[in-house]
Formats: structure tokens, C-alpha cells, sequence
């Protein structure tokens, strides 16, 4: 059984470009979650993908943005970088919505830095 | 919203000591899960608990979703147990998403 894989592991920007960063789901795993971890604080919540739709949002501006493919696997997509951006970027994945057990997994984060 | 709090926020334990870590929430939950944050930034899964009690070797955990917290235990520790250990609790958030809320973590630190 493979984990939770996330790509790339560090990434250095400056302010006012994009990032892709990517992640791939447990197997067997339909749902997968995103989370920003600035220095010092717990993860938070930015949104959520469910069989390639949306399935919730946090408190994110929308400039960040998401995709999930068929194979379940998503990436996060960050315009217009600000300084704040600098953070830990955690991907989850999930069972799916309705599971009585959904327990979420981690991948071990990309760190971006902004320049 | 709901707040998740967690004590103490620091703890320095000598190896072989026992521990208790403390994760309050302010609101019904769906479930708990208990993570240790290692140096590298990894969550690694402890516990998926909404209520009653676990045990995996060193480490147990009690959730008592009618009064609102939950607590890991760490007995016997060892220098690679330190790290950050958060608390989460899985909310109801419109439609069918549910997400998990972070507590304000513990860092523990184990000296040999």
C-alpha cells in the first residue's frame, strides 16, 4: 500500500509568482485534503476535493486554487505569491464522504519559501 | 467556530518519564485524531478516536466527546518522541465536507 506522496519537497519563489505543487493520494483513498502550516502554528484548513469536485473551502483567498484528477491525485496552485505564502503545504487524503471511519493520512508537505 | 486547545504547551521530560497531554474543544466533533509532528514536518498518525480509549505499545489515548477532551498518554518516553504532538478534531463544514481543526499543539522535548 502506497502513501500519501507529495511533490516537490522544498520550492523557493518570489513575490508575485505561481506554484503548482502536487500530491498523490493514498490507494484506495477518493478524497484528498490541502492544509497551509506557517512556522510555529497548526496546519489549517484550505480546501477539500472530492471525485474531482470541490468539496469545501477555508479561509483562503482565491488565488489559491485546486484540481483533482480521475486517478484521484491534486494539485495546488498558488497566483500572484505573497511573503505570507511562505509555509509547510500539507496534503491528506481520505476514504471519501460518507465513510463511517475517515481517518485522514499525511504527506510529508512541501515547504515554500517566498522571496 | 469551534476552538481546540491543548496542554501544556511545552513539556521537557527526561527519558523514561510518563506523560499526559490535554486536548479540549469547545464543540460537539464527529471525530478526534492525534498527530506527531516529527522534525521534518510529518504528521504521523497516533490515533483516530472519537471517543472511548486506544492503546498502540507506549501510547494510549482517552476521548470523552460528553465532556469535550481527550487524552494521550506517553509512558516510558524515549528521545524519539520528541516533536510536536496536535490534537484534530473532524467538523461538520456544509455539504459533506468535513475538515479538520487543529489544536494549538505540545512541544515535547525528550533528554536522554
Amino acid at each position: 500500500e502506497t502513501g500519501v506522496t507529495q511533490s516537490p519537497t522544498h520550492l523557493i519563489k518570489t513575490r508575485g509568482q505561481q506554484v503548482t505543487l502536487r500530491c498523490s493520494s493514498q490507494s484506495g483513498h477518493n478524497t484528498v485534503s490541502w492544509y497551509q502550516q506557517a512556522l510555529g502554528q497548526g496546519p489549517q484548513f484550505i480546501f477539500q476535493y472530492y471525485r474531482e469536485e470541490e468539496n469545501g473551502r477555508g479561509n483562503f483567498p482565491p488565488r489559491f486554487s485546486g484540481l483533482q484528477f480521475p486517478n484521484y491525485s491534486s494539485e495546488l496552485n498558488v497566483n500572484a505569491l505573497e511573503l505570507d505564502d511562505s509555509a509547510l503545504y500539507l496534503c491528506a487524503s481520505s476514504l471519501g464522504q460518507g465513510e463511517p471511519y475517515n481517518e485522514q493520512f499525511f504527506g510529508p508537505g512541501t515547504r515554500l519559501t517566498v522571496l | 467556530g469551534i476552538q481546540v486547545e491543548q496542554s501544556p504547551p511545552d513539556l521537557i521530560l527526561q527519558e523514561g518519564a510518563n506523560s499526559t497531554l490535554r486536548c479540549n474543544f469547545s464543540d460537539s466533533v464527529n471525530n478526534l485524531q492525534w498527530f506527531h509532528q516529527n522534525p521534518w514536518g510529518q504528521l504521523i498518525n497516533l490515533f483516530y478516536i472519537p471517543s472511548g480509549t486506544k492503546q498502540n505499545g507506549r501510547l494510549s489515548a482517552t476521548t470523552v466527546a460528553t465532556e469535550r477532551y481527550s487524552l494521550l498518554y506517553i509512558s516510558s518516553s524515549q528521545t524519539t518522541d520528541s516533536g510536536v504532538y496536535f490534537c484534530a478534531v473532524e467538523i461538520d463544514y456544509g455539504g459533506a465536507t468535513n475538515k479538520l481543526i487543529f489544536g494549538t499543539g505540545t512541544l515535547l522535548a525528550v533528554q536522554p
